[in-house]
């Protein structure tokens, strides 16, 4: 199956700051990307899916000023909480789908954990 | 709104006994159904998935699922668990032309 990367796997940053996490397909054109948030024992919540090229798509309730996303080529999509703060700790993993693939499959990365103080 | 549900938070079993994960969505629609699977500290992986054709669908490690559309269902089998089977399961509905939803997820114990 294809291969979908995340970094940094974890990240420990201070209330107030940036933090920028990639995810990439490594053997596959991603022309779609998802990013999900993960809570302790809890499902996948989907955040927003971005095409390659064009502006991503946020869905109800999430901050679109507060997570960034950019899809600039076909194997890299980058999140970025932006100011976090600890209520902003979670699990974000992203899947991909794309050229090549069955349009009704995503691959999913290994996921950041994101622990702000 | 599209939901799924999954019948246990979690499940608990023996070495070597039957497993029936039950899965329910609510989407009237045509639907592709997935079941993942993901161990302890590792990503979500693909278990099966169906999208058209024989609704009892065999995935990897000897999971079965089996759809049926009166009901809604789309519960996950196996006939003999192993303690590596040891996981959180998640269903998800991708309803044609929209994205995924996921289940809230039921997490398996498997006592040596």
């Amino acid at each position: 199956g294809a291969v979908v990367s995340q970094h940094p796997s974890r990240v420990i940053c201070k209330s107030g700051t940036s933090v920028k996490i990639e995810c990439r397909s490594l053997d596959f054109q991603a022309t779609t990307m998802f990013w999900y948030r993960q809570f302790p024992k809890q499902s996948l919540m989907l955040m927003a899916t971005s095409n390659e090229g064009s502006k991503a798509t946020y869905e109800q309730g999430v901050e679109k000023d507060k997570f960034l996303i950019n899809h600039a080529s076909l194997t890299l999509s980058t999140l970025t909480v932006t100011s976090a703060h600890p209520e902003d700790s979670s699990f974000y993993i992203c899947s991909a789908a794309g050229t090549g693939l069955h349009y009704n499959e995503q691959f999913f990365g290994p996921g950041t954990r994101l622990t702000v103080l | 709104a599209q939901s799924v549900s999954q019948h246990n938070h979690h499940v608990i079993l023996s070495e070597a006994a039957s497993l029936e994960l039950g899965c329910n969505y609510s989407y009237g629609g045509t639907v592709n159904l997935f079941w993942y699977v993901q161990y302890p500290g590792q990503h979500l992986q693909l278990l099966l998935k169906y999208f058209s054709g024989d609704p009892l669908v065999k995935g990897i490690k000897g999971f079965e699922a089996e759809f049926i559309k009166s009901k809604f269902s789309f519960n996950l089998r196996k006939p003999s668990v192993q303690w590596s089977d040891t996981a959180e399961y998640f269903c998800a509905v991708n309803p044609v032309l929209r994205n995924f939803v996921f289940g809230p997820g039921t997490r398996l114990s498997v006592l040596p």
